[in-house]
């Protein structure tokens, strides 16, 4: 268990639709990485927050938004979902968010949009 | 520009036996931290082991060994007498400088038969 948790599971919506995925880091960490998985990209990065700021942005969709809380949990916002959203979406956290720090990840949310 | 290449794609040894995991890393910053991760079946990312530019000696961590060769831009895992439960996908992720979000390459999925 890495103490990183991610809610729901599993998700199964709609094309078109909006949905939200929650995200708390382990205790004590500041950065909260956010990365999809799916079958045809591989693993990618999409945005990172340190201490409720963003802090860089990778290969995130403009329908797709973040943001992190003063309590330092972070959501993910996807909208107007598409087939090719489906994927596996994980959540990250390390201390400090340097570059030396390892990233511990939670046990993922597997959208899928139908 | 930074590179990391898995060139393999698939291994498969049997249990007990050393297996070799490669990775590539090609890129012009002297200074970056490369990651090892393990996805089992069941989903989640595991960190395992990190390996930083300035590392002088290759390290060793329980059943897990590095061996980077400066010439050729490798950084080998080794896992040593493996297990069935080390069947998984094994993924290389490197940090460059001050960036702190990974780059994943393509995974190599091991499979480790009793």
């Amino acid at each position: 268990d890495s103490g990183v948790t991610q809610t729901p599971k599993h998700l199964i919506t709609a094309t078109g639709q909006r949905v939200t995925l929650r995200c708390s880091p382990r205790s004590g960490d500041l950065s909260v990485y956010w990365y999809q998985q799916s079958l045809d990209q591989g693993l990618q990065f999409l945005i990172q927050y340190y201490n409720g700021e963003e802090r860089a942005k990778g290969n995130i969709l403009e329908r797709f938004s973040a943001q992190q809380f003063p309590d330092l949990h972070s959501e993910l916002n996807l909208s107007s979902l598409e087939l090719g959203d489906s994927a596996l979406y994980f959540c990250a956290s390390s201390p400090t968010g340097a570059p030396y720090n390892e990233q511990f990840f939670g046990p993922g949310t597997r959208l899928t949009v139908l | 520009a930074q590179k990391v290449t898995q060139a393999q794609t698939e291994i498969s040894v049997v249990e007990k036996e050393d297996v070799t995991l490669d990775c590539v890393y090609e890129t012009r910053d002297t200074t970056y931290y490369l990651f090892w991760y393990k996805q089992p079946p069941s989903g989640e990312l595991v960190f395992l082991i990190r390996r930083n530019s300035f590392d002088e000696q290759n390290e060793i961590s329980g059943r897990y060994s590095w061996n980077f060769q400066k010439s050729t831009s490798s950084f080998n895992f080794t896992i040593t007498a493996s297990q069935v439960v080390d069947s998984a996908v094994y993924f290389c992720a490197p940090k460059t400088g001050a960036n702190s979000k990974l780059t994943f390459g393509k995974g190599i999925t091991l499979s480790v038969r009793p």
